[in-house]
């Protein structure tokens, strides 16, 4: 079956440094990875989306990437700030248009 | 940036009654809306495809006649929890694609629903 799993429930990281959070998946050949932000109590808000041929997407401090032979995005947060505490999500997309989602990783920028 | 509402933002029923949870894209048009629920400390389960005038398309274990969606026009789809039981208790929230495009999600605030 498909598993999209994200790296360990919760990552701390001092203020300032590159924040580098993982997604990996098996039983899945996505055209499209998606990630997103969620605070607590709310929907989730949309980042970046990365197309299968693209192997890096910018988006002023954040950076992904996406590596289809590795079936691996890494999300990266540079100059962290304390604001970017949050829960960041993978999804990818599924065959019938819709987005399955990781597990979550939860993020704490340390001030 | 495209905005989806939710109605109610939270609600808390008796066990086997029936609850209506309304999501709303109030800037553009959808197609097609997509129904989560979440867990606490848990990610976003897919429960089903809403789609405008058709049948929704649900998930693998998601008992459709117990979620009934209904997507009667193109801004809005309404899922309800009927006879609703204490396992029913999560966060529900919807999604919309603006422009019917697939590519890019916007949620709604989510419905916190607790059965007691």
């Amino acid at each position: 079956s498909q598993k999209i799993e994200q790296n360990s429930e919760a990552l701390n990281i001092q203020e300032g440094k590159t924040a580098t959070l993982t997604c990996n998946y098996t039983n899945y050949s996505p055209a499209y990875l998606q990630w997103y932000r969620q605070d607590p109590g709310r929907g989730p808000v949309f980042l970046l989306l990365i197309r299968e041929n693209e192997k890096e997407k910018r988006k002023e401090r954040l950076k992904v990437t996406f590596d289809t032979t590795l079936k691996q995005s890494l999300f990266h947060i540079t100059a962290s700030q304390p604001a970017d505490s949050a829960t960041y999500l993978c999804a990818l997309e599924g065959t019938g248009n819709q987005f399955y989602f990781g597990t979550g990783t939860s993020l704490t920028v340390i001030p | 940036g495209a905005v989806v509402s939710q109605h109610p933002s939270w609600v808390i029923c008796k066990s086997g009654t029936s609850v209506k949870i309304e999501c709303r894209s109030l800037d553009f048009q959808a197609t097609t809306m997509f129904w989560y629920r979440q867990f606490p400390k848990q990610s976003l389960m897919l429960m089903a495809t809403s789609n405008e005038g058709s049948k929704a398309t649900y998930e693998q274990g998601v008992e459709k006649d117990k979620f009934l969606i209904n997507h009667a026009s193109l801004t809005l789809s309404t899922l309800t929890v009927t006879s609703a039981h204490p396992e029913d208790s999560s966060f529900y929230i919807c999604s919309a694609p603006p422009g019917g495009s697939i590519y890019e999600q916007y949620f709604g605030p989510g419905t916190r629903l607790t059965v007691t």
